[in-house]
Order: structure tokens, then sequence, then C-alpha cells
């Protein structure tokens, strides 16, 4: 079955450094999802991906697609202390409805 | 975007019990899904619920120990059955929202159960 994997685990940055967090998928993926889950809550959606090579941006995150639709990162310039929670990729293959859940990042920042 | 509330946000269960966790939405929608998120883990797929239909279940979750109902295209039920405390975890109702695929999936805030 498809499955996707995230890199890293885990990450501690000092506030206003950089941070990124890789997804790479077993099969092609029609789409690819961003989720952030801040302590205690439930994930909240973030973006979607879905054209080869595509990037899109939100003030200072950065989402990639790869060119193969297999792998996506999600970049924050700057981080604060407001980015502190875990963040999940997830895709889905063609014709398919199902999402498959990467393990998730979870980001710490340091003030 | 869709609202989702679900009940109970959160309980403390006894070991043994039953426990049926509500999902509602505030529009119609089609496909309904069940999450699992054990502590510190990832989200997986529990089932998918249409309203009409028997729920599909992925592999390693089956009926008798998660029944879903699906009354309507604004509700539905997940109950988690006989719980031990492996079954602590949040569990989360999601649906589909949006013209063309692919659709996007929102959350509920989750229902935290504890098996004491």
């Amino acid at each position: 079955g498809q499955q996707v994997m995230q890199i890293p685990q885990y990450q501690h940055v000092q506030e206003g450094e950089d941070f990124t967090t890789y997804c790479n998928s077993s099969t092609t993926l029609s789409n690819i999802q961003w989720y952030k889950q801040r302590p205690g809550g439930h994930p909240v959606f973030l973006i979607q991906l879905v054209k080869s090579g595509e990037v899109k941006k939100q003030k200072r995150l950065t989402f990639q697609f790869g060119e193969a639709k297999k792998n996506s990162s999600l970049h924050i310039t700057a981080t604060q202390t407001t980015d502190v929670g875990t963040y999940f990729c997830a895709g889905s293959g063609a014709g398919s409805y199902q999402l498959t859940f990467g393990k998730g990042t979870k980001l710490s920042v340091i003030p | 975007s869709a609202v989702i509330s679900q009940k109970p946000s959160r309980d403390i269960c006894q070991r043994g019990t039953s426990l049926t966790i509500q999902c509602q939405v505030d529009s119609q929608v089609t496909m309904m899904f069940w999450y699992r998120q054990q502590p510190g883990q990832s989200l997986t797929l529990i089932a998918t619920a249409n309203q009409g239909s028997e729920a599909t279940y992925e592999s390693g979750f089956v009926i008798d120990k998660f029944p879903i109902s699906r009354p309507n295209l604004t509700f539905s039920t997940l109950t988690v059955s006989n719980m031990s405390p492996e079954d602590s975890s949040i569990y989360l109702c999601s649906v589909e929202v949006g013209q063309r695929t692919p659709h996007t999936i929102y959350f509920g805030e989750g229902s935290w159960l504890t098996v004491v």
C-alpha cells in the first residue's frame, strides 16, 4: 500500500531560524495536503498542492510539490513561537479519496 | 470550508465499556471519515462512512469494535466498543469539501478518550 514518510520527526530551532520538513511517498500522488496540529489541538488544513512542481506561499510558509509528484516540502522562514506544533503531510493516489498521513514533524521554537 | 462539531470532546472511560462519539457537520457532505490518533502518533483512517450504505473499514479495524452510523448527510456516530487502555486515543471526524476534485479534508476538534 501507499506509504508516506516524513522527516525529521522532531526539530528544535531558535526563534528566527528557518525550518523545513520533507515528505516522500512510495507512489505517485494525485495531490498532497499539509496540516498543522497545535499541542492539544486537532489537525488544521494549511494547503493542498496538485500540480507537478507546484510552489505555493502563505506568508512565511512555502510549500513545494516535486516534479514527479512523489515528494513535498514545507519551509518556514524566520520561525516564531506561534509556529510551534506538529506538521503533517498527507497524500492521496490517483482516483482515491483516501489520505495517507506522514508521521509528522514536531517543531519546537526556542524563544 | 465546513464546521464540524464532535461530542464528547473528552471522556474518561472504564475498561470494558462502550462510548459513542457524535459528529455533526454544518452542511451536507457525501463522505465522512473517522480517524484515530494515538498519543504522539500520526492519524490512521478507521473507516469511511457514506450515507445510505455500510461503512468501509480499513485494515485492522472491524465493525464489531467500531460500529458506525450515518443516518443522514450531516451526521455520523462512531462507537468504540468494549474499550481497553489501548483504545486511549483522539478520535477525529472529518469531511470532504469542495466543488472539484481533489477535495479538501477538514477535521473536527476531536474526541479525546482515556480508558482506565
